[in-house]
């Protein structure tokens, strides 16, 4: 059965601090994708990245960066200089392709100026 | 871009009416899926549809039903409301060419309270 696992229910940090929120999934597959969405107080999710399991590169898109690391199973997102536009509901996903997008329970960043 | 829009943002029910919530998009997505947002419990798969007049079970199916009679509007219907669907529904769309594994993209949502 495939899970994804955000331990983290609340952060809480000061502007200009670097954040990283961790996912943690389980899947048999060897083929699957991840994805990160960000839920802000508007409520609709915004995309944010979309990887797959053979693609085990970093990556860095701004002050967002990702790490993904299939040793652990682990697929996490690091905030650098947050900033208070940042503040939301952050989801993590995970699909194989054949079944349906499983999420995360989220984490909820506030930043505070 | 892609456009999903919901034709209510929050909507407040009484106990055994019927609701309808509406999902449209302009984007000619094949993929439509509707979920439900809880505290702690993150996205749960309600229902989702590949076509016109096609619908498949998600997660928690139980108490909602679905039509899709057009392309690009998907509706969620709750036959008889109660306060356990009481949550924050989200409709999303995929494009089909992308496969099952192509982002999906979401609606603002509707915050349902059934009293």
């Amino acid at each position: 059965a495939q899970k994804v696992t955000q331990a983290q229910t609340e952060i809480s940090v000061v502007e200009k601090e670097d954040v990283t929120l961790d996912c943690v999934y389980e899947t048999r597959d060897t083929t699957y994708y991840l994805f990160w969405y960000k839920q802000p107080p508007s409520g609709e999710l915004v995309f944010l990245i979309r990887r797959n399991s053979f693609d085990e590169q970093n990556e860095i898109s701004g002050r967002y960066s990702w790490n993904f690391q299939k040793s652990t199973s682990s697929f996490n997102f690091t905030i650098t200089a947050s900033q208070v536009v940042d503040s939301a509901v952050y989801f993590c996903a995970l699909t194989n392709g054949y079944n349906k997008l499983i999420f995360g329970a989220g984490t909820r960043l506030a930043v505070h100026p | 871009d892609v456009k999903v829009t919901q034709s209510s943002r929050y909507l407040v029910k009484r106990t055994g009416e019927k609701v309808f919530l509406e999902c449209v998009q302009d984007m000619d997505h094949e993929n439509m899926f509707w979920y439900r947002q809880d505290p702690g419990l993150g996205l749960r798969l309600i229902y989702f549809s590949y076509d016109v007049k096609m619908k498949e079970k998600g997660d928690i199916p139980e108490g909602y039903s679905v039509s899709r009679e057009k392309k690009e509007r998907f509706s969620l219907i709750l036959e008889s409301a109660s306060t356990n669907q009481t949550s924050m529904y989200l409709c999303a769309t995929q494009p089909l060419a992308g496969g099952t594994t192509d982002t999906q993209y979401f609606g603002p949502g509707t915050r349902l309270t059934v009293l």
